[in-house]
């Protein structure tokens, strides 16, 4: 089955710039959509089909996909920025949805 | 406003059986293909199972193939998950999820999502 790989936990002081990983092979043929979880709430979609933004998601938010990497990157970091990110993808050889183990960003 | 609520959640014992449901509003539910995605306390994110638009695509993941079963009601405009043998290792948040149409009838990304239910199985 199709593994997607994310770094548990990234740290960045506010104003710097975030980037978020999500590793799997040739992912850059895949779909990339990217979830921002808060503590006790649900999910939020924040970039889907590797670099569009969902209304009401800063342009701070972005995404990239290429080869085996896609990259979330979040700009000038706020404190608010501080949650659990998720990648995801449809793996069309097993008909399964594919989430990555999440990665924890913390604001320093 | 789109919404979606979720309810039916709560405690079971192992082998015994639960119905979720997810009531939605604010938009065209039945355009709409939509998802169970569920998650361990403590843990990550993990798809359950999908329909499509009129119910008559599902998938589900190998966790639970064979025992939960996803429907729909287009009139009431509700989603439904019936699970059957459970067990503990499906103690979760369960979430019903939204995917936007055009996505090819099949679960591409997740849009909107409700605010969970919680499952819990033990004796």
């Amino acid at each position: 089955s199709y593994v997607l790989t994310q770094p548990p936990s990234v740290s960045v002081a506010p104003g710097q710039t975030a980037r978020i990983t999500c590793g799997g092979n040739n992912i850059g043929s895949k779909s990339v959509h990217w979830y921002q979880q808060k503590p006790g709430q649900a999910p939020v979609l924040v970039v889907y089909d590797a670099s569009d933004r969902p209304s009401g998601i800063p342009e701070r938010c972005s995404g990239s996909n290429s080869g085996n990497t896609a990259t979330l990157t979040i700009s000038r970091v706020e404190a608010g920025d501080e949650a659990d990110y998720y990648c995801q993808v449809w793996d069309s050889s097993s008909d399964h949805v594919v989430f990555g183990g999440g990665t924890k960003l913390t604001v320093l | 406003e789109v919404q979606l609520v979720e309810s039916g959640g709560g405690l079971v014992q192992p082998g015994g059986s639960l119905r979720l449901s997810c009531a939605a509003s604010g938009f065209i539910f039945s355009s709409y293909e939509m998802n169970w995605v569920r998650q361990a306390p403590g843990k990550g994110l993990e798809w359950a199972a999908y329909i499509s638009t009129r119910g008559s695509t599902m998938y589900y993941a190998d966790s639970v193939k064979g025992r939960f079963t996803i429907s729909r009601d287009n009139a009431k405009n509700s989603l439904y998950l019936q699970m059957n043998s459970l067990r503990a290792e499906d103690t979760a948040v369960y979430y019903c999820a939204r995917t936007p149409p055009g996505s090819g009838w099949y679960p591409s990304y997740f849009d909107s999502w409700g605010q969970g239910t919680l499952v819990t199985v033990s004796s």
